[in-house]
């Protein structure tokens, strides 16, 4: 079974800018959550979607969205980039059951100059 | 590959040992916990989780223990290899809530 995986691996954007990042998830799981990993703060919670809904959102602000379809993939987005959104933003899949294993892909490197 | 903590706390251990890497986690109404395992340039790797009902639970070369009295878990890693450093991290669930707490994560560096 293919595990998660994200794309772009990599990214360098300018500030002001925006980006998308996209999540393919686990095939049969429905939940995507995704995360934000800096040296400082380090993996924060940013938001969860099970069947196309937002179940959960962490303390980000209104700049950092997210959506998924219908197959499950997953994307999220950053408008009016800013030098703090440098980071490791990771997606992590599950069934969505109330115990349940999440498994990250392997991240997005989001680089913002 | 990139750091994932500048400044984590960092275990060192000789091959062959055991290692144990403990966490504190600060809400007792967490009923799920998960160790995962980083390594540079790379997402979490999960390991081994248990749920608040379970005090201990094994795994291949790993045991993750669970007291709830004083809100501590620890992964003991057995026989401890250089394919196993890197930074662990613990992560807690908490009731109906959907998203993983995660904490600061250790560095593990196994001498050879």
């Amino acid at each position: 079974k293919a595990g998660v995986t994200q794309t772009p691996r990599y990214l360098i954007k300018t500030r002001g800018q925006q980006v998308t990042l996209s999540c393919s998830p686990i095939s049969g799981h429905r939940s995507v959550s995704w995360y934000q990993q800096t040296p400082g703060q380090g993996l924060q919670f940013l938001f969860e979607y099970f069947s196309e809904t937002q179940r959960n959102k962490g303390n980000f602000p209104g700049r950092f969205s997210g959506r998924q379809f219908s197959n499950s993939r997953s994307e999220m987005n950053v408008s009016t980039l800013e030098l703090g959104d440098s980071a490791l933003y990771l997606c992590a899949s599950s069934t969505g059951r109330e115990y349940y294993e999440q498994y990250f892909g392997p991240g997005t490197r989001l680089t913002v100059t | 590959g990139e750091s994932v903590g500048l400044h984590l706390p960092t275990l060192s251990v000789q091959e062959g040992d055991n290692s144990i890497i403990n966490c504190a986690y600060s809400n007792s109404a967490s009923d799920y916990f998960i160790w995962y395992k980083q390594e540079s340039g790379k997402g979490p790797q999960f390991i081994i989780d248990i749920r608040s009902n379970m005090d201990k639970r094994q795994g291949q070369r790993v045991t993750v223990l669970l007291n709830k009295t004083v809100k501590h878990l620890s992964l003991q890693i057995a026989a401890t290899q250089p394919g196993d450093s890197a930074v662990y991290f613990c992560a807690e669930k908490r009731d109906s809530s959907y998203k993983l707490i995660f904490g600061s994560g250790t560095r593990l560096l196994v001498r050879p």
